[in-house]
């Protein structure tokens, strides 16, 4: 069956500018996750969204990240006046539900803020 | 806060085994999870101790000590496609089912 699926693969931004990536969970998963990862380094968690629930947004390192999903399908996070520090590839996870143990890891976004 | 300790990089043989060790800190936690990930590729799930002791899958197995907040991960018969980075990932911990990753180790399988 179809995995998690991310777009865009690759996005070369401007600082300033804001960015929009977009997450497609497996079928069914009622867990989702967002993580950065950059260059060389482990992955930091952002965001998690399960069902219906409120997200826990304790990783989002500003106020300029946000994140939405709506019910328990696609997710989007947007990034507001990006900067360079904000250059990672972005992955997003989806899990059957809270009390699986596997998560499903999309290809990710590489972001690039020049 | 959650943390967690891996060394940067192991070096081993085709053939060998290896053992990856991860410390932790945490107030609290669900299980201990172990994720692989090629270079430029996305982290593919290997294992996930819940309870103390040996989790065997294939030529993989996953150990988890609560009281020493150590774990670690095995390879047998190492192959030279898993050279790859292992990354240890505490689940859960409070009222969140989050996974908090470890700084990874680069293995590097030598023929």
């Amino acid at each position: 069956g179809a995995g998690v699926s991310q777009s865009p693969s690759n996005k070369v931004t401007e600082k300033g500018k804001d960015v929009e990536l977009r997450c497609d969970p497996i079928s069914g998963h009622t867990a989702l996750y967002w993580y950065r990862q950059r260059l060389g380094q482990g992955l930091e968690f952002l965001i998690y969204f399960q069902g219906n629930s409120a997200p826990d947004k304790s990783g989002l390192p500003s106020d300029r990240f946000s994140a939405e999903r709506t019910g328990e399908s696609v997710s989007t996070l947007t990034i507001q006046r990006t900067q360079q520090e904000d250059s990672a590839v972005y992955l997003c996870a989806s899990m059957t539900g809270p009390s699986y143990n596997e998560q499903f890891f999309g290809p990710g976004t590489r972001l690039t803020v020049l | 806060g959650q943390s967690l300790e891996q060394p940067s990089e192991v070096t081993a043989v085709e053939g060998a085994i290896v053992q990856i060790n991860c410390t932790y800190q945490t107030s609290g936690f669900y299980g201990l999870s172990w994720y692989q990930q090629h270079d430029g590729g996305a982290p593919t799930f290997l294992s996930y101790n819940a309870l103390d002791g040996l989790e065997e899958t294939g030529r993989f197995s996953s150990f988890l000590s609560r009281s020493d907040s150590y774990g670690y991960l095995l390879l047998q018969e190492l192959q030279m496609k898993d050279s790859a980075s292992y990354f240890c990932a505490l689940k859960g911990g409070g009222a969140t089912n989050k996974l908090i990753f470890g700084t990874g180790t680069l293995l590097a399988v030598q023929p």
